[in-house]
């Protein structure tokens, strides 16, 4: 069983349309991320929740709006696409005790807005 | 704000050499932590060390910490032509508006050639 598991793997889509990526782990972390890595492959933090509870919210457009169901879900809407949102977008999960544990990553998902 | 900085950006060796990465990071923090990221896929965790460690050891992988210099090493001892990716150190600030979360650095992409 996959551990984090994000759906679609590949999103084309126009600009302008309003998207949605999937998220979900069976590992019974009780903190996951999005992470967006751009094409030169830098990693970025965008949001965090712990046990359903946004704690980490980046300098993020507010286009952009995670939503956790629940601890094993969290899923990620974005509005109006622009072109600059093309990028890898990572979900991850870990528990947090004293500090950051290890992160399992989903497998990405590659948005390409056209 | 980027914590975590890798040396070099790219390296390339041959199969059977020992491969060596840096990273240095700029504030006190509860572990540091390596990942490889193979092309077209998500992140994997490889090594954590905690700020109280100063080695550690997993396989052919050997990380240390130094936390005065507030820097780490990755070597990768015998490398192999799988071990071809893109490495990544991870830091987890002990304080400061980073804390809850891992700070990537832009990696180092190894190569290494049959």
């Amino acid at each position: 069983d996959t551990a984090v598991s994000q759906t679609p793997k590949y999103l084309v889509t126009q600009m302008g349309n309003d998207k949605s990526i999937k998220c979900e782990q069976n590992l019974g972390h009780d903190t996951m991320y999005w992470y967006k890595q751009d094409s030169k492959k830098f990693l970025k933090i965008m949001f965090s929740y712990n046990n359903k509870e946004l704690i980490i919210n980046e300098t993020v457009p507010n286009r952009f709006s995670p939503k956790s169901p629940d601890k094993a879900h969290l899923n990620l809407h974005i509005n109006s696409l622009e072109l600059g949102d093309s990028a890898v977008y990572f979900c991850a999960s870990s528990t947090l005790g004293t500090g950051v544990g290890k992160l399992f990553f989903g497998s990405g998902t590659q948005l390409s807005v056209l | 704000s980027q914590q975590g900085e890798e040396d070099p950006q790219a390296l390339s060796i041959q199969e059977g050499e020992n491969a060596t990465m840096n990273c240095s990071y700029k504030t006190s923090i509860n572990n540091l932590q390596w990942y490889r990221q193979n092309s077209g896929r998500g992140l994997v965790h490889l090594i954590l060390i905690r700020s109280n460690e100063r080695e550690k050891h997993s396989g052919r992988l050997r990380v240390t910490l130094d936390t005065s210099k507030k820097s780490s090493s990755l070597l990768i001892t015998a490398s192999r032509a799988a071990d071809t990716a893109s490495y990544f150190c991870a830091t987890d600030a002990k304080s400061g508006g980073s804390q809850g979360n891992l700070i990537f650095g832009k990696g180092t992409k190894l190569s290494v050639k049959p």
